[in-house]
């Protein structure tokens, strides 16, 4: 069945550095694409989509280019702040229109 | 536009207790769902509804849970006879189908549910 593969964290960085967080995913067909996030005691908000190969999805200063022929989604930023503490999940949307979830990221900025 | 609102945030219930949590989706968004997330995990799937029709439903619902949609909008999940490992946080999602849309689905807040 399809699934998605996040890289492990926690991940922790300082103000202003560059982040990436992996992300692989198994699926058959063309599934959408996309990266959640969850704050402490909050449901998820969508961050970001993709839903067709080569598209760059964006918001908020992160981004996410949609990769078939590695079968990735990676996660960046240029330069995070501390609000960008949460935890991040990688999920696809394949012919059920249900979403997959990878296990999530939890990140944290330090001032 | 209001977002998904769910009912109750927080509930605490004794083991063997029922306890019913409430979805009220996006307006007009014809698909609902409901996930299922413990701590450190990424939310699981348990079943999604298009309009009032139960499309499917994970094996991870077991026989005492129920979900039910009876006129295309709000829904209702309800955990009987509740366990321990039903602990969770209980999320409703809902989104639009159609090209325009993208199908995007929006999620709750969420409802914490724990069983001492």
């Amino acid at each position: 069945g399809d699934s998605v593969t996040q890289m492990e964290g926690p991940v922790t960085l300082s103000e202003e550095a560059f982040l990436t967080i992996n992300c692989t995913y198994t699926a058959t067909g063309y599934p959408s694409l996309f990266w959640y996030v969850q704050y402490p005691g909050e449901g998820l908000q969508l961050l970001l989509k993709a839903t067709k190969a080569d598209d760059k999805g964006s918001n908020k200063g992160f981004e996410a280019t949609y990769r078939k022929e590695t079968t990735s989604f990676h996660l960046e930023k240029g330069s995070v702040q501390v609000s960008d503490s949460a935890v991040y999940f990688c999920a696809l949307s394949g012919g059920a229109q249900k979403l997959v979830f990878g296990q999530g990221t939890r990140l944290t900025i330090n001032p | 536009d209001t977002g998904v609102s769910q009912d109750p945030r927080h509930k605490i219930t004794k083991r063997g207790q029922n306890v019913t949590f409430r979805c009220d989706p996006i307006s007009e968004h014809n698909r609902l769902y409901w996930y299922r997330q413990t701590l450190g995990q990424g939310p699981e799937f348990l079943t999604y509804f298009q309009n009032e029709a139960q499309l499917e439903k994970s094996r991870l619902l077991s026989d005492r849970f129920s979900a039910e949609r009876p006129k295309g909008s709000f829904s209702t999940l309800e955990i009987q006879r509740t366990e321990q490992g039903d602990s969770a946080m209980y999320l409703c999602a809902s989104s639009l189908t159609g090209e325009i849309s993208g199908n995007t689905i929006y999620f709750g807040e969420g409802s914490w549910l724990t069983v001492v």
